[in-house]
């Protein structure tokens, strides 16, 4: 699975969206982007994913660049309740099913 | 509603015993899975089924075993418990081949080893 990078943290105000860098430059064309979050305390829970594609569910939006190196998760209305670390996974689908979680993003939001 | 539970949700052990802790899904999921989560190491790969009777080791295994005897559960044991071993631990499983393959959390089971 590729490695992925992303910022340690990062804050936003209630309300506005929040856009969550993640970079995959190693990606492989068969490598899904996933976001899953971990709210303090709890287990993780998905959010969304994408090849390449841009995606959108209830919850989030997953932009993948053209050349699908980097994404970004974006909250359109942020709230106090989407306080927790947001992950990026790269992998194979069909493959294992298991996921390798990074250090993710803390992502902090504010009145 | 579907869902997936650990148990205990708290546990106190002393060094040497032997711990078992629990998980059942009511999804009928044939993949089932076991990490840990520790400061500064985020979540890691103990153990992971594919479906009954299959186990595999990830990355974290020493110390622990899982038995796959049916679909809904998949029980974590140490063997003789360790300091090292004090952790959050979480269950997840996920529908083998599904258009997502996304993994579902239990809320973990929080363990010290005295």
């Amino acid at each position: 699975d590729a490695k992925t990078t992303q910022p340690p943290s990062m804050d936003c105000a209630e309300g506005r969206a929040a856009n969550l860098p993640c970079n995959h430059s190693t990606i492989s064309g068969n490598e899904y982007v996933y976001w899953y979050r971990q709210i303090h305390s709890q287990g993780p829970q998905y959010i969304i994913h994408g090849l390449k594609n841009n995606e959108t569910n209830e919850m989030a939006s997953l932009i993948i660049t053209e050349d699908r190196k980097s994404s970004t998760l974006i909250l359109p209305h942020a709230t106090l309740r989407d306080t927790a670390v947001y992950y990026c996974i790269v992998r194979v689908r069909g493959t294992a099913s298991k996921l390798t979680f990074g250090t993710g993003t803390r992502l902090q939001v504010t009145l | 509603d579907a869902e997936i539970t650990q148990s205990p949700r708290h546990k106190i052990t002393e060094t040497g015993r032997q711990v078992t802790l629990a998980c059942h899904q009511t999804w009928n999921h044939n993949n089932m899975f076991w990490y840990r989560q520790d400061l500064g190491h985020g979540l890691r790969l103990i153990h992971y089924s594919y479906g009954v009777q299959d186990t595999n080791k990830g990355e974290v295994s020493d110390g622990y075993s899982v038995s796959r005897s049916n679909t809904e559960d998949l029980p974590l044991t140490l063997e003789s418990a360790a300091s090292s071993q004090t952790s959050v631990y979480f269950c997840a499983s996920s529908e083998s081949g599904g258009p997502q393959e996304t993994q579902y959390f239990g809320p973990g089971t929080r363990l010290l080893v005295l």
